[in-house]
C-alpha cells in the first residue's frame, strides 16, 4: 500500500523568508501524481501545486515550487517570500495514475510570523 | 460557478443517534469522493461516486456508515447509531474526471461532534 510521510509536524517561517516542507512517500508504481493541499482554518482544502512522475521538471506556481526527486522518493514544497496568508496545514498527498484515491500525509502547520 | 458545498456546516448529536451530512459537487462533475479527517490527521478515503457506475465502498470504517448519491448531483453521508469514535471533519470533494491530474476540489465539511 501506499504511504505518505511528512515528518514535520508544525514549522515556523518569517514574512518574506522561505521555507520548505517535506514529504516522503512509498510507491512500486512507476505513473502517479503527487499533490500538496494548503487547508487554513476554513477548513477548506486548496490545491497549492502538482507534480506528474512522468515529468523531470518541478513544477512551479508563483511563489511555491517542488523538488522532485523521483529516485529518493521525495516531494519537498518550496514557499518563497512567505506572507502571512500563507499560514495553515499543508498536506501531501499522492495518487496513482489509473486511481482516483487521494493518499495523504498528516500534514505539517505551517506558523507565519510578522 | 459555486464551489463544492456541505451542510450543515457543524453537528452535535449524541451517541447513538443516525447523522446524515450533505454534500452539492461543482454541477458537472461526474466524480465525487467522501473523506474523513480525524483530529491532527490527514484525510481517510471513504468512497468514491463515478456517474452511474458502483461506488467503491472500500474506505468505508463499518457497516454504520452508508452514502448516496442521486445521479451526477447530491450525495448524503448517513451515520447510523453514532460513536464518540465518529466525531472528526468529514469532506466531500467532486472532480470533472477521475484518472489523470483532474483536480479535486473540496468542500469546506462538516464537523460532526458525537457527546
Amino acid at each position: 500500500a501506499q504511504t505518505v510521510t511528512q515528518s514535520q509536524p508544525e514549522m515556523s517561517v518569517q514574512e518574506a523568508e522561505t521555507v520548505t516542507l517535506s514529504c516522503t512517500y512509498d510507491t512500486s508504481e512507476s505513473d502517479y501524481y503527487l499533490f500538496w493541499y494548503k487547508q487554513p482554518p476554513s477548513r477548506q482544502m486548496i490545491l497549492v501545486i502538482r507534480q506528474e512522475a512522468y515529468k523531470q521538471q518541478n513544477a512551479t506556481e508563483n511563489r511555491f515550487s517542488v523538488n522532485f526527486q523521483k529516485a529518493a522518493k521525495s516531494f519537498s514544497l518550496k514557499i518563497s517570500d512567505s506572507q502571512l496568508g500563507d499560514a495553515a496545514m499543508y498536506f501531501c498527498a499522492y495518487r496513482r495514475g489509473s486511481n482516483y484515491k487521494l493518499t495523504f500525509g498528516k500534514g505539517t502547520l505551517l506558523t507565519v510570523n510578522p | 460557478g459555486a464551489g463544492v458545498s456541505q451542510s450543515p456546516s457543524n453537528k452535535v448529536t449524541e451517541k447513538g443517534k443516525d447523522v446524515e451530512l450533505r454534500c452539492d459537487p461543482i454541477s458537472g462533475h461526474t466524480a465525487l469522493y467522501w473523506y474523513r479527517q480525524r483530529l491532527g490527521q490527514g484525510l481517510e478515503f471513504l468512497i468514491y461516486f463515478q456517474g452511474n457506475s458502483a461506488p467503491d465502498k472500500s474506505g468505508l470504517p463499518s457497516d454504520r456508515f452508508s452514502a448516496e448519491r442521486t445521479g451526477e448531483s447530491v450525495s448524503t453521508l448517513t451515520i447510523q447509531r453514532t460513536q464518540q469514535e465518529d466525531s472528526a471533519v468529514y469532506l466531500c470533494a467532486s472532480s470533472l474526471e477521475s484518472r489523470g491530474s483532474y483536480e479535486q476540489y473540496f468542500g469546506p465539511g462538516t464537523r460532526l461532534t458525537v457527546t
